[in-house]
């Protein structure tokens, strides 16, 4: 069972598009986080966030949490080849088996100039 | 500060070898993670450490492979008998007190990860 399920898996645009991405789940989670990885890297923390329905900007980034804290979503404005990556939300659990995050499978973001 | 270390960054062996991968995390953080990640797919857990000692290690895909912490520091991730299904690349990740429920204990930090490739 997938606890969080993101869409679409893969997403490819041309520069300057809109677009949105989205992590669902039918469990309530304390926390919600997106992490963007590039190849050869890492997963790098964008944001976290703790609110139902908090919404948080990071540039042209933007952060969602759902009022239910079940899902969540990002929306990129005017995308630029430099977004380009694996983009994973993670869910936090007090006291889950996995340490307490939960991690979704990935939406894959290719951005072409 | 330093980051999330891991070494080697790239690991060839031949199947059947042993290999051994080695975390640092980030000083004074308590929570450490192993993940394994196959080309362009995402994160699968393997396991966790609070402190020294590991709560669940039912993520490890295998008995062939095995996990330890010392110090509350350094991690070795080890897989004998190493097969060509176990290339991937191994990520550790580090964080803060797991056991507080700030949203700060959540966040973790990434290593660049090991590219292990059997062949």
């Amino acid at each position: 069972t997938q606890l969080l399920e993101q869409s679409p898996q893969f997403l490819s645009i041309q520069e300057g598009e809109n677009l949105t991405v989205y992590c669902n789940s039918s469990s309530v989670f304390s926390s919600l986080q997106w992490y963007r990885q590039e190849p050869g890297e890492g997963p790098v923390l964008l944001v976290t966030v703790v609110t139902g329905g908090e919404v948080k900007k990071l540039k042209r980034l933007t952060f969602q949490f759902g009022d239910a804290r079940k899902d969540s979503s990002l929306h990129i404005t005017a995308a630029q080849p430099g977004d380009t990556g694996l983009y994973l939300c993670a869910g936090g659990r007090y006291g889950g088996s996995q340490g307490n995050l939960i991690f979704g499978k990935g939406t894959k973001l290719s951005v072409k100039p | 500060g330093a980051g999330v270390s891991q070494s080697p960054s790239n690991k060839v062996t031949e199947k059947g070898k042993d290999v051994e991968l080695r975390c640092d995390p980030i000083s004074g953080h308590t929570a450490l993670y192993w993940y394994r990640q196959s080309l362009g797919q995402g994160l699968e857990f393997l396991i966790y450490f609070q402190g020294n000692s590991a709560p669940d290690k039912s993520g490890l895909p295998s008995d062939r492979f095995s996990a330890e912490r010392t110090g509350g520091s350094v991690s070795t991730l080890t897989i004998q008998r190493t097969q060509q299904e176990d290339s991937a690349v191994y990520l550790c990740a580090s964080s803060l007190v797991p056991l507080d429920r700030r949203p700060s204990s959540y966040e973790q930090y990434f290593g660049p990860g090991t590219r292990l490739t059997v062949t």
